[in-house]
């Protein structure tokens, strides 16, 4: 069966910094994946999507890379911010369906 | 991206008895789904909602546990029945429309934070 797997142990960085987190999948590859951000309480929130044939997306302070070689894809925020705090997801698409990685908690200390 | 609403946010619930949670999206949207957060957890797909027909579950969840109903493209609910402890969860709606986009992204609600004593 698709797995998706997630940095499980969550990011600590320094205002400023570049956060890098990684979801890594088995199996087969999908046509595109997706990045989610959900803070404590609330549901997930979409933020980028990339497709099999593009190696880089660009959004604002946010990059998301995919390698379909390696099986994985690259989250990165730039100049982080005590803001950008919170659980991010990556999920992939199989039968019209989502699965999601168990996703990885990020911390922007002041 | 529509706009969805869950009621309730948040309940406290008695170990054999059940709970209806409503979803009500502000568009028409042809897929909707209903998925189960556990504590410290991802996201679990418990079924799609399908409009006028029986809904369809994933492996581990039954109808008998987890009816759902969606009478019309906008609104559907989830029930938890005979709950126990291990049902509390954040239970979320979620939505995508077929006809605005290909790539299945979702749209979620604000989640129903259940607790079963």
């Amino acid at each position: 069966s698709q797995k998706i797997e997630q940095n499980s142990e969550a990011l600590n960085i320094q205002e400023g910094k570049t956060a890098t987190l990684t979801c890594n999948y088995t199996n087969y590859s999908p046509a595109y994946l997706q990045w989610y951000r959900q803070d404590p309480g609330r549901g997930p929130v979409f933020l980028l999507l990339i497709r099999e044939n593009e190696k880089e997306k660009r959004k604002e302070r946010l990059k998301v890379t995919f390698d379909t070689t390696l099986k994985q894809s690259l989250f990165h925020i730039t100049a982080s911010q005590p803001a950008d705090s919170a659980t991010y997801l990556c999920a992939l698409a199989l039968g019209g369906k989502l699965i999601f990685g168990q996703g990885t908690e990020l911390s922007v200390k002041p | 991206s529509a706009v969805i609403s869950q009621k309730p946010s948040r309940d406290i619930c008695q170990r054999g008895t059940s709970l209806t949670i409503q979803c009500q999206v502000d568009s028409q949207v042809t897929m909707m789904f209903w998925y189960r957060q556990q504590p410290g957890q991802s996201l679990t797909l418990i079924a799609t909602a399908n409009q006028g027909s029986e809904a369809t579950y994933e492996s581990g969840f039954v109808i008998d546990k987890f009816p759902i109903s969606r009478p019309n493209l906008t609104f559907s609910t989830l029930t938890v029945s005979n709950m126990s402890p291990e049902d509390s969860s954040i239970y979320l709606c979620s939505v995508y429309d077929r006809t605005r986009t290909s790539t299945d992204t979702q749209y979620f609600g604000p989640g129903t934070r259940l607790t079963v004593l």
